[in-house]
């Protein structure tokens, strides 16, 4: 079974610049999640997506951070513009139906350095 | 916060010996998770503990759960330089679809 995808590893932008993150889920899992892991801590939830419906949202910066899942498949998260405290690795993760069944699986992350 | 808390920070032992690394939390919950993370990488999930269990095993790994103390242990047995990571908890308090994360151990395993 092929994990959960996420691109790029890594990126480096300006402040005030965009950045957007590529999520492809496990085939089947309905239900997608993005966390933010800033160094040192735990990662925090960012938005739940049950399909391509948007299940929890309240502490995305909504400001400033966007995502969509496409069609109940692939996710982007968006940063536009980017401060330096959104300096973090971004993990996101699927389950097949929320994680009391089982737990999540998680993508390898994309570590962003706003600079 | 609904985070989770994960004591000690930082945990270093010899490689052989158990680790043992505790999580409190503060309200009711469903389930609770142990995942672990290697250094740059994504979360590895070990463990799921529901509510109404006390103890469960996985191979090397013990958990236990006090929803009384509102707290859980992992246990670590006969540890190897390869368990060397971070390791979390995650407890959910509401749904079962969402689990929010604690801060972590550190565990760094000697050889």
């Amino acid at each position: 079974e092929a994990g959960v995808a996420q691109s790029p590893r890594y990126k480096i932008i300006e402040k005030r610049q965009s950045v957007a993150f590529w999520c492809n889920p496990i085939s089947g899992h309905a239900t997608l999640y993005w966390y933010q892991q800033i160094l040192g801590q735990g990662p925090k939830l960012l938005i739940q997506f049950q399909n391509n419906g948007v299940v929890d949202d309240s502490q995305l910066p909504k400001d400033r951070f966007s995502a969509e899942r496409l069609k109940g498949v692939d996710s982007t998260l968006k940063i536009q513009p980017a401060k330096l405290e959104d300096s973090a690795v971004y993990l996101c993760a699927s389950s097949l139906a929320g994680a009391g069944s089982g737990g999540y699986t998680f993508g390898s992350g994309t570590r962003l350095t706003v600079v | 916060s609904q985070q989770g808390e994960e004591d000690p920070q930082a945990l270093s032992i010899q490689e052989g010996e158990n680790a043992t690394m505790n999580c409190s939390y503060k309200t009711s919950i469903n389930n609770l998770q142990w995942y672990r993370q290697n250094s740059g990488r994504g979360l590895v999930h070990l463990i799921l503990i529901r509510s109404n269990e006390r103890e469960k095993h996985s191979g090397r790994l013990r958990v236990t759960l006090d929803t009384s103390k509102k707290s859980s242990s992992l246990l670590i047995t006969a540890s190897r330089a390869a368990d060397t990571a971070s390791y979390f908890c995650a407890t959910d308090v509401a749904t079962g679809n969402q689990f929010y994360f604690g801060t972590g151990t550190s565990l760094t395993v000697i050889p």
